[in-house]
């Protein structure tokens, strides 16, 4: 069973456009949830772990337990957001990633 | 920030040869290291977790005799494919968990000729 939905394999909005992407998660126990970024021929950054409740480069996701949803939002896209974008679980002893399919994000100027 | 530097970037190697991938914790022991396997256009997938100083820990249908990883030390992990086929053909990446989540090696591309 998929651990992490990422509906939109694709997503573009234009410049100065709010985006979402979306993330659900299916986990009993109390999730530890990350968006990861990778830019084009880049390694995976962090962009935000819930936990931290903080905003990276004008992004924020809010973990909302009852409907097991944990998207990724900016009111105003930039260009330079373009890239591909990873919603992760943290799960078992080990505290394994589980990775969503990825949405790629592409803001048309 | 923590730092894993992952090596080599590409490598192209023929087929039925083995080949070695290193990941290496620049500025941080790394007592847990995970590798991934991502397909073009496709997530990363959790081939295994080792452990420094342990057998690691594969995930249900990665075969243990093919895809070698040695964690010998706190700033080292290895994988090795064995007897590499061209299906074994894909991009292979390592992570270490860190005190703020997790750090990505920039990845090995492998192609099997």
């Amino acid at each position: 069973a998929q651990r992490v939905t990422q509906p939109e394999k694709l997503l573009s909005v234009f410049k100065g456009a709010p985006v979402e992407l979306k993330c659900n998660y299916s986990y009993s126990g109390s999730p530890e949830l990350f968006w990861y970024v990778q830019y084009s021929r880049q390694r995976l950054q962090l962009l935000l772990r819930h936990i931290s409740r903080e905003s990276i480069k004008g992004f924020t996701a809010d973990l909302n337990k009852g409907e097991t949803s944990f998207h990724l939002k900016k009111p105003f896209a930039q260009e330079e957001d373009s890239a591909m974008y990873y919603c992760a679980l943290s799960e078992g002893s080990a505290r394994q990633l589980t990775f969503g399919s990825g949405t790629q994000l592409t803001v048309l100027p | 920030g923590a730092v894993v530097s992952q090596h080599p970037s590409w490598v192209i190697c023929k087929s039925g040869t083995s080949v070695k991938i290193e990941c290496r914790s620049l500025d941080f022991q790394a007592t847990t290291m995970f590798w991934y396997r991502q397909f073009p256009k496709q997530s990363l997938m959790l081939m295994a977790t080792s452990n420094e100083g342990s057998k690691a820990t594969y995930e249900q249908g990665v075969e243990k005799d093919k895809f070698l990883i040695n964690h010998a030390s706190l700033t080292l992990s290895t994988l090795t494919v064995t007897s590499a086929h061209p299906e074994d053909s894909s991009f292979y990446i390592c992570s270490a968990t860190v005190y703020y989540g997790y750090t990505f090696g920039s990845g090995t591309r492998l192609t099997v000729v």
